[in-house]
């Protein structure tokens, strides 16, 4: 069965500064998808960011990127220009290809610091 | 357009009564899934279906827990007797299935369920 790790449960990060969270996978397969999801107070799941494991180049969206390292397994996400409502619980997700099951990691709780 | 809607927002009850979580997912969406959140476990998936059929059951707990989906509309998520250890917030998502590019899940806002 596939997993996902964060191994950082808790993260700060001031104001207009950059923070990384890290993610890691397990899985046989070669086709799949990951993501990562926020989730501020408010409780609503909100997609961030996605990435298909055949496409070599990161994605990214705005002030979020993704460092894909598909040999080591990786998937860490990149907050650039921290705002405050950047503020929440970040869930990195696996979805292998074909299947619809989506599997979550722990989540990271981050916080930007005025 | 409507995003995935669920009720009760809260929902307050004592051990062994019934509990029933409704959710009505995106419309043209073929695939709704049911998650639970709880600080130990996380986000599990209970169970999802695709085209109102469930496919995958496994998540579900035990016998206590059922879900339905009579229409591509509606779907619920039945506690029957409900425990204390069923306190949790739980999530509906839809999503467009296989038939999407990536399958990208759209959460509605929960449901927390407390049991007393």
């Amino acid at each position: 069965a596939q997993t996902v790790t964060q191994s950082q449960p808790e993260m700060s990060v001031q104001e207009a500064e950059t923070v990384t969270l890290s993610c890691t996978y397990d899985t046989s397969e070669s086709n799949y998808y990951l993501f990562w999801y926020k989730q501020p107070p408010s409780r609503q799941m909100i997609l961030v960011i996605r990435q298909e494991a055949y496409k070599q180049q990161n994605a990214t969206e705005n002030r979020f990127s993704v460092n894909f390292q598909k040999a080591a397994k990786s998937f860490s996400l990149k907050i650039s220009d921290s705002q405050l409502g950047d503020t929440a619980m970040y869930f990195c997700a696996f979805r292998q290809g074909g299947s619809e099951k989506l599997v979550f990691g722990k989540g990271t709780k981050l916080t930007v610091n005025p | 357009d409507a995003g995935v809607i669920q009720s009760p927002r809260h929902e307050v009850t004592e051990m062994g009564q019934e509990v029933t979580l409704r959710c009505k997912p995106i419309s043209g969406h073929n695939s709704l899934f049911w998650y639970r959140q709880t600080m130990m476990r996380g986000l599990e998936l209970l169970i999802y279906f695709n085209n109102n059929v469930p496919i995958d059951d496994s998540g579900m707990p035990e016998d206590r827990f059922s879900a339905k989906m009579p229409n591509a509309s509606f779907s619920t998520l039945k506690i029957q007797p409900s425990e204390p250890r069923d306190s949790a917030v739980y999530f509906c998502a839809s999503s467009l299935g296989t038939g999407g590019l990536t399958g990208e899940l759209f959460f509605g806002e929960g449901s927390r369920l407390t049991v007393l």
